[in-house]
């Protein structure tokens, strides 16, 4: 599985839009990149997934240049509540497996 | 509602005793897991289970045993020969595992231990 670097932590205030930027430059073809959110003392909740290009859903959007070795997870408008460890994964879990191979993550602190 | 039920929220236990983690879903999810967090850390993978009566090592098993006799229930057993078990441990369910991409996996609330 490709091993990913991610800022340790980024600051913010409410109502900015916020990029947090993934670095995996061994992706294989098949590897597809996914973010998970972590509040303290809970479990991750899946936040968005992607191959290439743009994905948006509901909560963010996740932008993927050609090449594939980063990708870069945008929050629009942040609010207090988006405080949360953002992690960046990234693998082929098809076939024998499903696993998550999770890094220590991005510490975004929202303030007001 | 469906989800992830893990219990108890917090756990003590004595060194040297074993003590078992409750983890139920009830989202008809094939595939199962467990992880562990220490503060400050990502997720670690302890086990994981594709189908019922069957579980494969993830990458810290040693002095971890589980079981997976119903598709809801897949309980974690922290032995005595695990050196460091004070730790958060989560257990998280996913649909099936073919095809490529990621199957978005659901994780319970999780469990605190506390071995002293």
């Amino acid at each position: 599985l490709a091993k990913t670097t991610q800022p340790i932590s980024m600051d913010s205030y409410e109502g900015q839009e916020v990029n947090i930027t993934c670095s995996h430059n061994n992706i294989a073809t098949n590897d597809y990149i996914t973010w998970y959110q972590q509040f303290p003392s809970q479990g991750p909740r899946f936040i968005i997934q992607g191959y290439k290009t743009k994905v948006t859903n509901e909560v963010a959007s996740l932008f993927i240049p050609a090449d594939r070795k980063s990708s870069t997870l945008s929050l629009p408008r942040v609010s207090l509540s988006d405080t949360a460890v953002y992690y960046c994964l990234v693998g082929n879990y098809g076939g024998a497996t499903n696993k998550l191979i999770f890094g220590t993550g991005t510490l975004l602190a929202v303030q007001p | 509602d469906g989800g992830i039920t893990q219990s108890p929220k917090y756990l003590f236990r004595k060194e040297g005793q074993n003590v078992t983690l409750s983890c139920e879903q009830n989202l008809n999810h094939d595939a199962m897991y467990w992880y562990r967090q220490d503060p400050g850390q990502g997720l670690r993978l302890i086990y994981y289970s594709q189908i019922v009566n069957d579980f494969q090592k993830g990458d810290i098993a040693e002095g971890y045993s589980v079981s997976r006799e119903k598709k809801e229930s897949f309980p974690l057993t922290v032995t005595s020969a695990q050196k460091n078990p004070t730790a958060f441990y989560l257990c998280a369910s996913s649909t099936g595992l073919a095809g490529g991409g990621h199957y978005e996996q659901y994780f319970g609330p999780g469990t605190r231990l506390t071995v002293t």
